[in-house]
Parts: structure tokens; C-alpha cells; sequence
């Protein structure tokens, strides 16, 4: 099993630019989550997704869409770039919405806005 | 929203002593989680804590849920090298399972 995987690892982007960070887990997970982390803020949820075709917001969903077509994939869309959200991006996956399931995280997706 | 804090924010230690950092909560959660994040990786989870007072132990690792279940508690015998990395607290409660992570406790051991 690869787990769970990110592409890019970096990406460079300029103000009101649009891209999508790509997420896939082969662990044939339920759970999917998007994070981001910030210097001494740890990490904050944007979105999730309990199963394919439901998505929800988390803490900080603003700019940021989701869709979750396959259980397998679950990608984070930029509409238009923000300085603001120049950070680390961690997708992550458990078996289920319980916190008693183990959280997986990928690799993360270092983003610079200019 | 619900904070997390740690302390202390960063430690630098010396190969062979022991650690302990805490995480504190302005409010109640049913399960506290412990990981660690090495640099350029995700976080990986160490402990997870399911009842108030529970102590848990992973190796080296000793994580205890607090009586009052707005604080948790981790500790680390004999630090070795391979222990550097940042260490995350993280709450959540049943019914509502989004975690809410703490700010980190960054780990240097000196050589």
C-alpha cells in the first residue's frame, strides 16, 4: 500500500492564480481531510469527507472547495490565490469518522502565494 | 473555536535525559491524541487516550488523559536522536470527531 499520497510536494503560485493539490489514499478509507498548517498555529481542518459524494467545512473552509467522486480520491481546489494561504497542506484519511480510528496523513503540499 | 495549548513551545535537551510537555484545553474532550511530525513528513499518531486518568504507554512513551479531561500529558524516557520532531496534541469528542490540534512542542536533542 502507497497510503496516502500529495502532489505536488511544492508549488509556487501567484495572486488569483487557480490549481488543485491532489489526495489519494489506497486504503479504501471513508474518511478524508484536508489540513493546513501554519507557523504556532498546528494544524487546522478546512474540509472533509465522511464518504464519496459528502463533503463538509471544517475550521477554515474559506477559498478552498472539495469533492469527493471516488473513495479514493479527494482534492483540494484554489480557486484564486491568496497570500493568505501560502502554508503546508496535509491530506489525511481513517477508516471511519470515529476518533477512535487511526489518522493517516500524506506527506503535505508546501504552498507559496506571491 | 476550541484552543489547544502546549508547552513548552520548543525543548532542547541533551541525548539521554527524559521529556515531558503538556497540553491544555479551555474545555472538555472525550479523546486526546499524541503525534509526532519529523520534517517534510506528515504527523504520525503515537498514543491515543480513550478515558479520563487512562495512562498509556508506547515504548519510551507515556501519555496520561487528564482527571479534569482539559488536559493530557506526554512523556519521553531516555530521549535518543531519532526523537527530534515536533509533538501535536490533539482533542476531539464523540459525536463531533474533527480533531483539534494543539500548537506543537518542537523537540532539539544536543548532541
Amino acid at each position: 500500500n502507497a497510503g496516502v499520497t500529495q502532489t505536488p510536494k511544492f508549488q509556487v503560485l501567484k495572486t488569483g492564480q487557480s490549481m488543485t493539490l491532489q489526495c489519494a489514499q489506497d486504503m479504501n478509507h471513508e474518511y478524508m481531510s484536508w489540513y493546513r498548517q501554519d507557523p504556532g498555529m498546528g494544524l487546522r481542518l478546512i474540509h472533509y469527507s465522511v464518504g464519496a459524494g459528502i463533503t463538509d467545512q471544517g475550521e477554515v473552509p474559506n477559498g478552498y472547495n472539495v469533492s469527493r467522486s471516488t473513495t479514493e480520491d479527494f482534492p483540494l481546489r484554489l480557486l484564486s490565490a491568496a497570500p493568505s494561504q501560502t502554508s503546508v497542506y496535509f491530506c489525511a484519511s481513517s477508516y471511519r469518522h470515529s476518533s477512535t480510528d487511526t489518522q493517516y496523513f500524506g506527506p503535505g503540499t508546501r504552498l507559496t502565494v506571491l | 473555536g476550541q484552543q489547544l495549548n502546549q508547552s513548552p513551545q520548543s525543548m532542547f535537551i541533551q541525548e539521554g535525559e527524559d521529556v515531558s510537555m503538556n497540553c491544555t484545553s479551555s474545555s472538555i474532550f472525550n479523546t486526546w491524541l499524541w503525534y509526532k511530525q519529523e520534517p517534510g513528513e506528515g504527523p504520525v499518531l503515537l498514543i491515543a487516550l480513550y478515558k479520563a486518568g487512562e495512562l498509556t504507554s508506547n515504548g519510551r512513551l507515556t501519555a496520561q488523559f487528564g482527571i479534569t479531561r482539559k488536559d493530557s500529558f506526554l512523556n519521553i524516557s531516555a530521549s535518543i536522536p531519532s526523537d527530534v520532531g515536533i509533538y501535536f496534541c490533539a482533542g476531539s469528542n464523540f459525536g463531533n470527531e474533527k480533531l483539534t490540534f494543539g500548537t506543537g512542542t518542537r523537540l532539539t536533542i544536543i548532541p
